[in-house]
């Protein structure tokens, strides 16, 4: 059974650090690999996918890479800013089966 | 972007009662769709798989007699929590995957509240 960790699972920093939120599965035979923000009370935002073939990819201020062999994926956020306060949620998924999600780790970027 | 749309996004309900809860795709056809559940500060669990024009497929522990789920059309899926009771009151939130996939996409979310 496939499983997701996330770590850590809370992170608070100052304004414009670059930081790295971690997700690891135990199953590495994985499809695709989707970052999500969630604010509280809200639905969830897609940030990233990467597809199994894929090592990374990069939207503005965020990159995510994806080690398949090792279970692991890193999202990276630079120079973070106080908008950037949310919960990052990991997910895997195999084909087009339900999504399985880690915990998440709240991020609080202080000004 | 795809956009998955849930309505409503919050509701609260007398003990006892149903509530219904939609999810539509707005600009694409779904076929498939998820039904999660989240607790406070926990992450989302799988309740049911929405199949068009068949019936649901439920997660072990998840009561479909509870949680009715109906699909009856490619872009609206439609959850009804019955008899409901205050440990019912969570966060609901669909998803489905745009043409098959990759990426999957997510409503709003519900916020349903029982008392």
């Amino acid at each position: 059974k496939q499983e997701v960790t996330q770590i850590p699972a809370a992170l608070s920093v100052p304004e414009g650090e670059n930081l790295v939120l971690n997700c690891s599965f135990t199953d590495s035979a994985i499809y695709n690999l989707q970052w999500f923000r969630q604010d509280p009370g809200k639905g969830l935002t897609s940030l990233l996918l990467i597809q199994s073939s894929q090592r990374e990819q990069t939207s503005g201020r965020l990159n995510a890479s994806l080690d398949k062999s090792s279970g692991r994926s890193t999202l990276y956020i630079a120079a973070s800013q106080p908008g950037d306060s949310a919960t990052y949620l990991c997910a895997v998924t195999v084909g087009n089966t339900p999504l399985v999600f880690g915990k998440g780790t709240r991020l609080s970027v202080i000004a | 972007g795809a956009v998955v749309s849930q309505h409503p996004s919050r509701v609260i309900c007398k003990s006892g009662t149903s509530v219904k809860i939609e999810c539509r795709s707005l600009d694409f056809q779904a076929t498939t769709m998820f039904w999660y559940r989240q607790f406070p500060k926990q992450s989302l669990m799988l309740m049911a798989t929405s199949n068009e024009g068949s019936k649901a497929t439920y997660e072990q522990g998840v009561e479909k007699d509870k949680f009715l789920i109906n699909h009856a059309s490619l872009t609206l899926s439609t959850l009804t929590v019955t008899s409901a009771h205050p440990e019912d009151s969570s966060f609901y939130i669909c998803s489905a995957f745009l043409d098959r996939g990759p990426e999957a996409f997510f409503g709003q979310g519900t916020r349903l509240t029982v008392v």
